[in-house]
């Protein structure tokens, strides 16, 4: 089965600058996530979402982020604007019900600001 | 916050060896998973042991729990230069929504 996939890879803007991710999940996986990873730290998960309705966001920066998945398939993942301090990886990972919540990550997306 | 840590940060082993990394975490959990990130990945997932087990093994990884000092050991036997990563403990805190939290992660090197 394909794997979950995200775009860009690597993205280098400017300071006070607009960014958008983009996160296929695992098809039929209902449950998607957004992690912030930091360089030398563990995951810190920013949303999760079950089919298209939220079920955390209590650790997400809701005055500069924001984040959708319309449809219940795909989802985006939007800063704005962004700080120095938003430089990380952004990875997205996708998970079944009912499978004890083992998590399907795809590569990241490496965030520069400037 | 992160609710795991792992130690220790940084192990370096010669190919061959074993390698034990241990977490610690704070607060009850339905089951606790290891996770391995090689350099510009993302994680992969590994093994999953719930809270009423105490070992598992899958392959050449063996894994403990032990509920009552809220800790998990991960041992990886007979090491290979392919296990150079990072590894990451992630607890599922029983808070209904099957999130994770993660862990500050074990950096491993394997000499060749």
């Amino acid at each position: 089965e394909a794997g979950v996939a995200q775009s860009p890879r690597y993205k280098i803007i400017e300071k006070r600058q607009s960014v958008a991710f983009w996160c296929n999940p695992i098809s039929g996986h209902a449950t998607l996530y957004w992690y912030q990873q930091i360089l030398g730290q563990g995951p810190k998960l920013l949303i999760q979402f079950q089919n298209n309705g939220v079920v955390d966001d209590s650790q997400l920066p809701k005055d500069r982020f924001s984040a959708e998945r319309l449809k219940g398939v795909d989802s985006t993942l939007k800063i704005q604007p962004a700080k120095l301090e938003d430089s990380a990886v952004y990875l997205c990972a996708s998970s079944s019900l009912g499978l004890a919540n083992e998590q399907y990550f795809g590569p990241g997306t490496r965030l520069t600001v400037t | 916050s992160q609710q795991g840590e792992e130690d220790p940060q940084a192990l370096s082993i010669q190919e061959g060896e074993n390698a034990t990394m241990n977490c610690s975490y704070k607060t009850s959990i339905n089951n606790l998973q290891w996770y391995r990130q090689n350099s510009g990945r993302g994680l992969v997932h590994l093994i999953l042991i719930r809270s009423n087990e105490r070992e598992k093994h899958s392959g050449r990884l063996r894994v403990t729990l032990d509920t009552s000092k809220k800790s998990s050991s991960l041992l990886i036997t007979a090491s290979r230069a392919a296990d150079t990563a990072s590894y990451f403990c992630a607890t599922d805190a029983n808070f209904g929504n099957e999130k994770l939290t993660f862990g500050t992660g074990t950096r491993l090197t394997i000499i060749p």
